[in-house]
């Protein structure tokens, strides 16, 4: 079936720093999804990307649509303490809705 | 609050016991998604509902699985003869297909945490 793979696992890093990650798919995906997890709760929606290509940002994350469709990136500029979570990508099956999602990377922020 | 709901947040259970998860959408999106979580992985489908119908069934579940959806609206997710491998996060999500156009997307609710002792 398909597969997201996510990179990477885990990130240490000092408040105030830039984070970049990424996510490369078997196959292609039509609409690419960031969610944010924090413990014990649902995802949160971020950021929607639904042209190859498209660059958008929400506040200082940044997120593109993979020219190939087979991938996409986030980026988080500034990062502070609040940023702390697991940061899942997803493609979403144009005609069913549902979503394909990698296995997350944790971000940690050191104050 | 209009988000995603869903009930109970926690569910602690004996083995072969049944439980039975319930899910609020979005008032005006049709499509109802259920996932699966387990520690340290990202959601998996489990299957969808678009109005009334169940639409697609992941392999993932199994026929002690059902989900229904009576009057398209809120939906629930049956569990029977619950196994210690049932224990992980339960989560549901909405979404609009409108006439015509894509599949808007998908917000999550806070989940169901089951464990199943």
């Amino acid at each position: 079936g398909q597969q997201l793979n996510q990179s990477p696992q885990s990130m240490f890093i000092q408040e105030g720093e830039d984070v970049s990650m990424n996510c490369t798919s078997s196959s292609i995906f039509n609409t690419w999804l960031w969610y944010k997890q924090d413990p014990g709760e649902g995802p949160v929606l971020l950021i929607a990307l639904y042209k190859a290509g498209e660059l958008t940002s929400n506040g200082r994350l940044t997120a593109q649509f993979g020219i190939t469709r087979k991938d996409s990136f986030l980026n988080i500029s500034a990062s502070i303490p609040s940023d702390v979570g697991i940061y899942f990508c997803a493609g979403q099956d144009t005609n069913a809705g549902k979503s394909t999602f990698g296995d997350g990377t944790t971000l940690t922020v050191k104050p | 609050d209009t988000g995603v709901s869903q009930d109970p947040r926690h569910k602690i259970t004996k083995r072969g016991q049944n439980v039975t998860f319930r899910c609020d959408p979005i008032s005006e999106h049709n499509r109802l998604y259920w996932y699966r979580q387990t520690l340290g992985q990202g959601p998996e489908f489990l299957t969808y509902f678009q109005n009334e119908a169940q639409l697609e069934k992941s392999r993932l579940l199994s026929d002690r699985f059902s989900a229904e959806r009576p009057k398209g609206s809120f939906s629930t997710l049956e569990i029977q003869r619950t196994e210690q491998g049932d224990s992980a996060m339960y989560l549901c999500a909405s979404s609009l297909r409108g006439r015509g156009s894509a599949n808007t997307e998908a917000f999550f609710g806070q989940g169901t945490r089951l464990t199943v002792v």
